[in-house]
């Protein structure tokens, strides 16, 4: 089993939606996770850290759910500018290597 | 701050050559990490770094592969020889806490 998986989508949705991925992980020992944005033909980014707390960013809101082993991604009032693929990312093993998931891929349509 | 620089932008060779990819890190960063990433298989951690000491190099896929970091700023990954499934983008990234600062990425197609 992958350490961290997420559906691939894509996640075609219109502006102005609220979306939501989620992104489970294997590590329950993993400590640290974080969403990372990756647009087409570019580097990803660093996007967001997810706390235990949870965590919101303008229209963009992080949780984590140690019981399930997964973390989540909200996105409100989407627009184009947000269409990417997002890719959840843990510190796993015992160097703190971090692991990224495949990605979903979100498009925003006008 | 310039970034993370890769070099070259892209790569074009045929089975059986060398290739060498090339990265600096941003400075200052004391871990650097290189990944790969294709469709099918999204972002690898091929081989990561902490302060020019490789830590872990088991996601390096053969002998075929190899990397090094003589010094802070600089870091090489070979491949001696390509092969076709070689073709990906390599990505170098940098960090000196959590934060992960990544290159442009280089293209590689090995035909």
């Amino acid at each position: 089993r992958k350490e961290v998986e997420q559906d691939p989508g894509p996640f075609n949705v219109p502006e102005g939606a609220t979306v939501a991925f989620n992104c489970t992980y294997s590590n329950s020992a993993s400590q640290s996770f974080f969403w990372y944005r990756q647009d087409c033909r570019k580097e990803p980014k660093l996007l967001m850290s997810v706390y235990s707390s949870g965590n919101e960013d303008g229209r963009f809101t992080a949780q984590l759910n140690r019981a399930s082993q997964y973390i989540s991604l909200l996105i409100r009032d989407s627009k184009l500018s947000d269409s990417a693929t997002y890719l959840c990312v843990q510190i796993g093993g015992s160097q703190g290597n971090l692991i990224f998931g495949k990605g979903t891929k979100l498009s925003v349509k006008p | 701050d310039a970034g993370v620089i890769q070099s070259p932008r892209h790569e074009v060779t045929e089975m059986g050559q060398e290739v060498t990819l090339r990265c600096k890190p941003i400075s200052g960063h004391n871990s650097l990490f290189w990944y790969r990433q294709t469709m099918m298989r999204g972002l690898e951690l091929l081989i990561y770094f902490n302060n020019n000491v490789p830590i872990d190099d088991s996601g390096m896929p053969e002998d075929r592969f190899s990397a090094k970091m003589p010094n802070a700023s600089f870091s090489t990954l070979k491949i001696q020889p390509s092969e076709p499934r070689d073709s990906a983008v390599y990505f170098c990234a940098s960090t000196l806490g959590k934060e992960l600062f990544f290159g442009s990425g280089t293209q590689l197609s090995v035909l």
